[in-house]
């Protein structure tokens, strides 16, 4: 199956700081990819939809401002955590639509960030 | 009221138990259903998509009842490695395409 990657698989960060995740489709184009968050024992939620070459679509209740996503070629969308918080502290997962299957998403390993 | 519920569990079993986990969806928009795994600290990873008339794949059959909003999942002859979080998951919307909502999980712990 498709096999999308994501940098770096675990992070530990200061308040205050920003944080950059990466997101990779490796053997595809994925013209969108998504951007989950999921706390301890909860389901996935979607933050934000990153589609190539235009801004991001955010759900309701996502701050676009600290959370920036870039989704700049085919192949890589990044989201950046700005001025972290320990409240921000999660799974964030990614995964990216892959053109071939109609409805199939391929999700990243994910990253877990800690702000402390 | 939920997008997708789920029993949260955990559903404890023994091994070679059948087991089964049910899901119920708001949207009636929804067009695709499916179920995901998703152990400990990983990824979900897609276990089958459920189909109108129902499939099966190995010891996992998938039902699908429009009319009752309603997806089941079975195992069967349940083994210790099946131990991980059940997701049930539908696309939004067939405009949206390819965005997904998930359950919070149902849990299963199979027990030797």
């Amino acid at each position: 199956g498709a096999v999308v990657s994501q940098h770096p698989s675990r992070v530990i960060c200061k308040s205050g700081t920003s944080v950059k995740i990466e997101c990779r489709s490796l053997d595809f184009q994925a013209t969108t990819m998504f951007w989950y968050r999921q706390f301890p024992k909860k389901s996935l939620m979607l933050m934000a939809t990153s589609n190539e070459g235009s801004k991001a679509t955010y759900e309701q209740g996502v701050e676009k401002d600290k959370f920036l996503i870039n989704h700049a070629s085919l192949t890589l969308s990044t989201l950046t955590v700005t001025s972290a918080h320990p409240e921000d502290s999660s799974f964030y997962i990614c995964s990216a639509h892959d053109p071939a299957g109609v409805f199939e998403q391929y999700f990243g390993p994910g990253t877990r960030l800690t702000v402390t | 009221r939920k997008e997708v519920e789920q029993d949260p569990g955990p559903f404890n079993v023994p091994e070679g138990a059948t087991v089964a986990f049910n899901c119920t969806y708001s949207n009636s928009a929804s067009q695709s259903f499916f179920w995901y795994r998703q152990d400990c600290r990983k990824e979900p990873k897609l276990l089958m998509s459920v189909y109108s008339s129902g499939n099966e794949d190995g010891r996992f059959t998938a039902q699908l009842n429009r009319a009752s909003q309603y997806i089941s999942l079975l195992i069967r002859d349940s083994k210790l490695s099946d131990s991980a979080t059940y997701l049930c998951v539908v696309n939004r919307d067939n405009n949206a395409g390819n965005m997904l909502t998930f359950g919070g999980g149902t849990r299963l712990m199979v027990k030797p």
